[in-house]
């Protein structure tokens, strides 16, 4: 059972490049998630979504777009790369949006340069 | 909205010995859960203990226990005999049950080193 797997493990980008971090889990859940890490700054919710075809934004959702075509898959979209996106960046999951258990990535160290 | 606020950025403690990592929030609500996550060099996130707002009885998982005042809207967390392999960062955060998005409202997070 790999749990949430979160490709690349490591990105260097430059200002203006566009990327799509991946976020796949095999554990049927409906909630799926992104944050991102800053230092002094814990994490902070970027979009989730409660199902396929359902998509919402956090607390910090500029500069990425996300979709929700299939159960399994929850990419992050970054358009158009900014130094001030340097994070990392974690994908997290759970059964259903009132499921308090969360399953964490391991998330993507993403350069902007 | 909620903040959750950790002012220890840096901790220390000797092997074998207790230490206490601290933790406030700030909410409206009456009902929400209350975690500690350990964040390893492997940058895994780990989940420690969770509370259940409504349960008075602080929660225990072996080594590890909280000490939650709802009043004072206080979360701390006692790692007892402590092991080198419990260096690492600690996040407390925050989800409400009041807003959808099972959302988690995490604080700054505290580092921890274990001397042998």
């Amino acid at each position: 059972n790999a749990g949430v797997t979160q490709t690349p493990k490591f990105q260097v980008l430059k200002t203006g490049q566009s990327m799509t971090l991946q976020c796949a889990q095999d554990m049927n859940h409906e909630y799926m998630s992104w944050y991102r890490q800053d230092p002094g700054m814990g994490l902070r919710l970027i979009h989730y979504s409660v199902g396929a075809g359902i998509t919402d934004q956090g607390e910090v959702p500029n500069g990425y777009n996300v979709s929700r075509s299939t159960t399994e898959d929850f990419p992050l979209r970054l358009l158009s790369a900014a130094p001030s996106q340097t994070s990392v960046y974690f994908c997290a999951s759970s059964s259903t949006q009132f499921n308090e258990k969360l399953f964490f990535g391991s998330g993507t160290q993403l350069s902007v340069l | 909205a909620q903040t959750v606020t950790q002012s220890q950025p840096e901790m220390s403690v000797q092997e074998a010995e207790t230490v206490t990592l601290s933790c406030t929030y700030d909410t409206s609500e009456s009902d929400y859960y209350l975690f500690w996550y350990k964040q390893p060099p492997s940058r895994q996130m780990i989940l420690v203990i969770r509370q259940e707002a409504y349960k008075q009885q602080n929660a225990t998982e072996n080594r590890f226990s909280v000490n939650f005042q709802k009043a004072a809207k206080s979360f701390s967390l006692k790692i007892s005999d402590s092991q080198l392999g419990d260096a690492a960062m600690y996040f407390c955060a925050y989800r409400s049950l009041e807003t959808s998005g099972s959302r988690l409202t995490f604080g700054e997070g505290t580092q921890l080193t274990v001397n042998p």
